[in-house]
């Protein structure tokens, strides 16, 4: 069976350090990868999605990149953290059509 | 392009009383809509989707949706509520060009003891 870990599970970082947030699948090969933001327990804002190794789709222009160095992992970075990135971070993975979440990051900017 | 609407923020029921959670969805081509919930502090899990065939789709934990070509719409059903269902409820679209998912703004459902 396939499973998405994420880490860390919480993170508290201070305004302008550097962000890394890591996912990866396990018992699939090739699938879609994504990274999406959720403020306030609320909706969800995609940020980036992958198809495959080296290609990235960026949805909103702002601090944050993304990598997919292998198959299955997805890393999420900044160089320098705003206050605004605080929120809960989603990884996700799609193969066909059903779409499974990682269990989330927690990130608070002080 | 493709849009999916919960105009519902919150939707409030008592326990054992059936519940409906909605969903209406604008798409260019062939739907494919999914629910999913979230308890707090957690991620998404995957309820049911829609891609072809018979319109009542019957999903985890009781849940089922009903696809409607007519009205757009592809709303949340379950016959019986529990507490245990009180949870964010999402529902989405695949766009099939892209890969991206399109989700809806979510409805929080409150079951009442």
């Amino acid at each position: 069976s396939q499973t998405i870990h994420q880490w860390p599970a919480t993170l508290v970082q201070p305004v302008g350090s550097p962000l890394s947030l890591e996912c990866t699948v396990e018992g699939t090969s090739n699938p879609n990868l994504y990274w999406y933001r959720q403020a306030a327990g609320r909706g969800l804002q995609l940020l980036f999605y992958s198809v495959g190794i080296g290609q990235i789709s960026s949805e909103v222009p702002q601090n944050l990149s993304a990598s997919r160095p292998q198959d299955r992992q997805f890393i999420l970075s900044s160089k320098k953290l705003l206050l605004s990135d605080s929120g809960f971070y989603l990884c996700a993975w799609s193969r066909s059509y059903e779409q499974y979440f990682g269990p989330g990051t927690r990130l608070t900017v002080t | 392009a493709q849009s999916v609407a919960q105009p519902e923020d919150q939707v409030n029921v008592a326990e054992g009383n059936p519940l409906t959670v909605k969903c209406t969805y604008s798409v260019s081509g062939n739907p494919y809509l999914f629910w999913y919930v979230q308890y707090p502090n957690r991620g998404l899990q995957f309820l049911l989707k829609y891609i072809t065939g018979d319109n009542l789709v019957k999903g985890s934990y009781g849940f089922e949706a009903e696809f409607n070509k007519s009205q757009t719409s592809f709303h949340l059903k379950k016959p019986s509520a529990l507490v245990s269902d009180s949870a964010l409820y999402f529902c989405a679209v695949l766009d099939s060009g892209t890969y991206k998912y399109i989700f809806g703004t979510g409805t929080r459902l409150k079951v009442l003891a």
